[in-house]
């Protein structure tokens, strides 16, 4: 089983629609989550960080995090096509370790 | 967060030769982390560079064949050794700050 796994992709939404991004991951010590948007040619870009159960939202970005379920999600919410780009997901790999485990990636394409 | 620059941007190298990575962040960090990207692909972390000590590797890399070095809080660099095309990826350093990391913009590595 990967540390990290991402719904494959990839996912294409008209402009406006909400994107959903799916993440899941093995070690239940895990304690910090976070989201990074990857444009092509560029760097990893850090958009939400999550520690807590429940929503966290930023603009029109919202993440969600269920610990029981190993599970946390990315909601973009009004998708523009600036926002066509990979999203990964990275996970600290347990109890007190700062080192993050990376999902493979979901690209987002945003059609106009 | 910190500004993070990497020198250099891209570089074509021939196999059997090295080249040599710099990272340069604009305020003291303390920790530094090397990454790789191969095409397609998401990001493996190859080492924790650690200032005034040895770096810490993880499993599949080797100090052989990426040398780091971490003079100060500032500054690491990332030594390729006798490259192969295998080894054609971006490179990039992140930093830690607070829970949170935080990339360069990389170095695009191709062997020929």
């Amino acid at each position: 089983q990967k540390e990290v796994e991402q719904n494959s992709g990839p996912l294409s939404v008209p402009e406006g629609a909400i994107a959903s991004l799916n993440c899941t991951y093995s070690d239940r010590g895990s304690q910090s989550f976070f989201w990074y948007r990857q444009y092509s040619g560029k760097s990893p870009e850090l958009i939400m960080s999550i520690y807590s159960n429940g929503d966290k939202e930023d603009g029109r970005f919202t993440a969600q995090l269920n610990k029981a379920s190993q599970y946390v999600s990315l909601l973009i919410r009004d998708s523009q096509p600036s926002d066509s780009a990979t999203y990964l997901c990275a996970v600290n790999r347990g109890s007190n370790d700062y080192k993050l485990s990376f999902g493979a990636g979901t690209t987002v394409t945003v059609r106009a | 967060s910190a500004v993070i620059s990497q020198k250099p941007s891209r570089d074509i190298c021939q196999r059997g030769t090295s080249l040599t990575i710099q990272c340069q962040v604009d305020s003291q960090v303390t920790m530094m982390f090397w990454y790789r990207q191969q095409p397609g692909q998401s990001l493996t972390l190859i080492a924790t560079a650690n200032q005034g000590s040895e770096a810490t590797y993880e499993s599949g890399f080797v100090i052989d064949k990426f040398p780091i070095s971490r003079p100060n809080l500032t500054f690491s660099t990332l030594t390729v050794s006798n490259m192969s095309p295998e080894d054609s990826s971006i490179y990039l350093c992140s930093v830690k700050e607070s829970y949170e990391q935080y990339f360069g913009p990389g170095t695009r590595l191709t062997v020929t």
